[in-house]
């Protein structure tokens, strides 16, 4: 069964440092969205993305974070100086094109930031 | 603006006991779905289930079911006969059914199932 997938499964990066976090959708689907959990917190939405730009982003979206599809498989997400606060798990998730569909999500990418 | 509410932080169970976990939700649209997501203890997402505004049969799944009430905007989540293998997280989450929305989700319920 396809399934979304996301590397690495754990990254630990000092404040101030870059990070790219990785995810490969399931191959038909064409909807991707990442969202994070700050540890024992509800999932929370970040960004979402089609057709090769972003369609929606939520307030924490800031200049910091941004997202790129660098070829047919790939989808990540970059922030580019991370903050203390930015430690969370961060999952991926896609899905078909009809409205109302299934996210699927990846196993996520649980980052630390010292 | 949508909303999703889990009152229930956290429940704790005898195995075979069953349990309800309760989502109420808000939302201005007149369709939508609705879904639930369990997360076990190594982290990932797992969906379980999406209901569409306009249905609102109840569903079964094995020991899973579902009563979606629109009349009191709750989407409720019942396993019967639990497991120990039940104990997760469960997230009930809500999108509008238009375009590329995001899932909003409540803040979840622990559900410990005690052998």
């Amino acid at each position: 069964e396809p399934e979304v997938t996301q590397t690495p499964s754990h990254q630990v990066t000092q404040m101030g440092q870059e990070v790219i976090l990785r995810c490969v959708p399931i191959s038909n689907h064409l909807y991707f969205y990442w969202y994070r959990q700050i540890l024992g917190q509800k999932v929370e939405f970040l960004v979402s993305f089609y057709n090769n730009e972003i369609s929606e982003k939520s307030e924490i979206f800031d200049d910091q974070f941004s997202v790129e599809r660098p070829d047919g498989s790939n989808f990540t997400l970059k922030i580019r100086s991370t903050k203390l606060e930015d430690s969370a798990m961060y999952f991926c998730a896609s899905r078909q094109v009809i409205s109302g569909e299934t996210q699927y999500f990846g196993p996520g990418t649980r980052l630390l930031v010292l | 603006a949508q909303k999703v509410t889990q009152a229930q932080t956290e429940i704790s169970v005898v195995e075979k006991e069953d349990v309800t976990l309760d989502c109420v939700y808000e939302t201005r649209d007149t369709t939508y779905y609705l879904f639930w997501y369990k997360q076990p203890p190594s982290g990932e997402l797992v969906f379980l289930i999406r209901r569409n505004s306009f249905d609102e049969q109840n569903e079964i799944s094995g020991r899973y079911s579902w009563n979606f009430q629109k009349s009191t905007s709750s989407f409720n989540f019942t396993i019967t006969a639990s497991q120990v293998v039940d104990s997760a997280v469960y997230f009930c989450a809500l999108t509008r059914n238009s375009g590329n929305t995001p899932l909003v989700f409540g803040k979840g319920t622990r559900l410990s199932v005690i052998a």
